[in-house]
C-alpha cells in the first residue's frame, strides 16, 4: 500500500496564480515526520521543510505555506504569488522508524510536477 | 562545500559491464543511503547505512553491492549492468537519532546502459 499519495501528478498555473500541492499519507506510527522535497529540471533534490508529527502548526517561508493536519493525514503544500523558478517535481515524503533496527525509512509520493507558465 | 556529493554525474556503459559510483558527504552525519529514481521519476530506498553497519537493504538484486569504508562514504557497486538499471541514482546522508532528522540528496548520477 502507498503510504504517501500526491493525487495531482500534473499541475499548470499561470504566473502570480496560487497553487496547492496535496499529500496524503498512511502510518500507524504516533511519532513521524513529514517531508517536501523539490526537485528542478536541473534534477537535484532540495529539502524544503520537515514537520514532526507533534506539530501541527502550520507554517509560513516567503511564498511557500504548509497546512499539516493530522486528522485528514495530509499535508499540503501552497505556493503563492507562483513564478516560473517554481516549475519543478514536488516530493513529499513520510519517515518512520523501522522497528527491527532503528533506522528510519523515507516513503516517497510519487512526485507532483508544476509548470508555471509566464 | 557541497554537502553531499556524487561522481560520476553521468554514466553511459554497455550491458554486462561493471560499474561504480561514489558518494562521500562532508556533513559529519553518521547514515548514508542509495535511492533510485526511475523513468516515472518515482524514488525508492534501496540501502542505508549507519557508521558503515547495513541497516536497510530493500529488494535490490544482488548485482548492487554497497560499500561503506567509513561513515563519510558510501559507493555503490554494479555487476553486470542490465538495461532496466537505467535510472538516476541518489545518495542522501542524515544524522541518524538525531531530534530533528532529515535527508539531505546529492546531485544524483545519471546511469544509461544501452
Amino acid at each position: 500500500a502507498q503510504k504517501v499519495t500526491q493525487a495531482q501528478t500534473e499541475i499548470s498555473v499561470v504566473e502570480k496564480e496560487d497553487v496547492t500541492l496535496d499529500c496524503v499519507y498512511e502510518t500507524r506510527d504516533t511519532t513521524y515526520y513529514l517531508f517536501w522535497y523539490k526537485q528542478p529540471p536541473s534534477g537535484e533534490l532540495v529539502f524544503l521543510i520537515r514537520r514532526n508529527s507533534f506539530d501541527e502548526q502550520n507554517e509560513i517561508s516567503g511564498r511557500y505555506s504548509w497546512n499539516f493536519q493530522k486528522s485528514t493525514s495530509s499535508f499540503n503544500f501552497t505556493i503563492t504569488a507562483s513564478q516560473v523558478v517554481d516549475s519543478a517535481v514536488y516530493f513529499c515524503a513520510l519517515s518512520e522508524r523501522l522497528q527491527e533496527t532503528g533506522a528510519n525509512n523515507l516513503f516517497f509520493g510519487t512526485g507532483t510536477r508544476l509548470t508555471v507558465i509566464p | 562545500d557541497t554537502a553531499v556529493s556524487q561522481t560520476p554525474k553521468y554514466l553511459v556503459t554497455q550491458m554486462g559491464n561493471d560499474k561504480s559510483i561514489k558518494c562521500e558527504q562532508n556533513l559529519g552525519h553518521d547514515t548514508m543511503y542509495w535511492y533510485k529514481q526511475d523513468s516515472k521519476k518515482f524514488l525508492k530506498i534501496m540501502f542505508s547505512y549507519n557508521n558503515k553497519e547495513l541497516i536497510i537493504n530493500e529488494t535490490v538484486p544482488n548485482r548492487f553491492s554497497p560499500k561503506s569504508p567509513d561513515k563519510a562514504h558510501l559507493n555503490l557497486h554494479i555487476n553486470s549492468l542490465e538495461l532496466g538499471d537505467s535510472a538516476v541514482y541518489f545518495c542522501a546522508s542524515s544524522q541518524e537519532n538525531a531530534l530533528v532528522e532529515t535527508q539531505y540528496f546529492g546531485p544524483g548520477t545519471r546511469l544509461l546502459v544501452l
